[in-house]
């Protein structure tokens, strides 16, 4: 099955600095590519996925940006506030069922 | 609320007891997924549902766990003879499962604590 590596496990940001984190994909037919966020006690949410066939997509300060040609894919997150610390989950495994990692614990410190 | 509904939101038992949770998907959704999900790690997938057919069960789950869909709408997830290492929160997901590639709609939960 598909094989999902996602990176740095951790990662502590000032408020107001960017954060970023990257998914690498193994399998080349991959064409979708969500971000989930649970924030701590919280279900998981979608926050935003890509499909194949584009290379970026925003929305407000988040972003997703996938290079199709190196396999991976990363988020994007702008003026960081406090209320974006949470864990970010790139899951994979399309279309039958999501298969998540550990995922990436997020601090934005004010 | 028209979100995926989970009850209980917790449950404590003993060790060897039965336990069975429900789940209620977005009306209009035809997948129905079951994770698991421990401290400090993401959701473990379980098993899933197309209406009432369970098409996949994790390799990993034990033949203690059972879940169905009879009328291919709510669903149930019963452990049989819990063990401490089956505390856990247990997630519910739905979709709408179209053509696409699907978005999942996490319940809240039911909690678990096995004494």
């Amino acid at each position: 099955g598909e094989n999902v590596e996602q990176h740095p496990s951790t990662l502590s940001v000032q408020e107001g600095d960017s954060a970023v984190i990257k998914c690498t994909y193994s399998d080349s037919a991959s064409n979708y590519f969500p971000w989930y966020k649970q924030e701590l006690g919280k279900r998981p949410q979608l926050i935003i996925d890509i499909r194949s066939n584009v290379g970026e997509k925003k929305d407000q300060r988040i972003a997703v940006t996938l290079n199709k040609t190196a396999k991976h894919f990363s988020l994007h997150i702008t003026e960081t506030q406090p209320e974006d610390s949470a864990v970010y989950f790139c899951p994979s495994g399309g279309y039958n069922k999501l298969i998540f990692g550990a995922g990436t614990r997020l601090a934005v410190h004010p | 609320d028209t979100g995926v509904s989970q009850n209980p939101r917790h449950k404590i038992t003993k060790r060897g007891q039965n336990v069975t949770f429900r789940c209620d998907p977005i009306s209009e959704h035809n997948r129905l997924y079951w994770y698991r999900q421990t401290l400090g790690q993401g959701p473990e997938f379980l098993t899933y549902f197309q209406n009432e057919a369970q098409l996949e069960k994790s390799r990993l789950l034990s033949d203690r766990f059972s879940a169905e869909r009879p009328k291919g709408s709510f669903s149930t997830l019963e452990i049989q003879r819990t063990e401490q290492g089956d505390s856990a929160m247990y997630l519910c997901a739905s979709s709408s499962g179209g053509a696409t590639n699907e978005k999942l709609f996490f319940g809240s939960g039911t909690q678990l604590s096995v004494l």
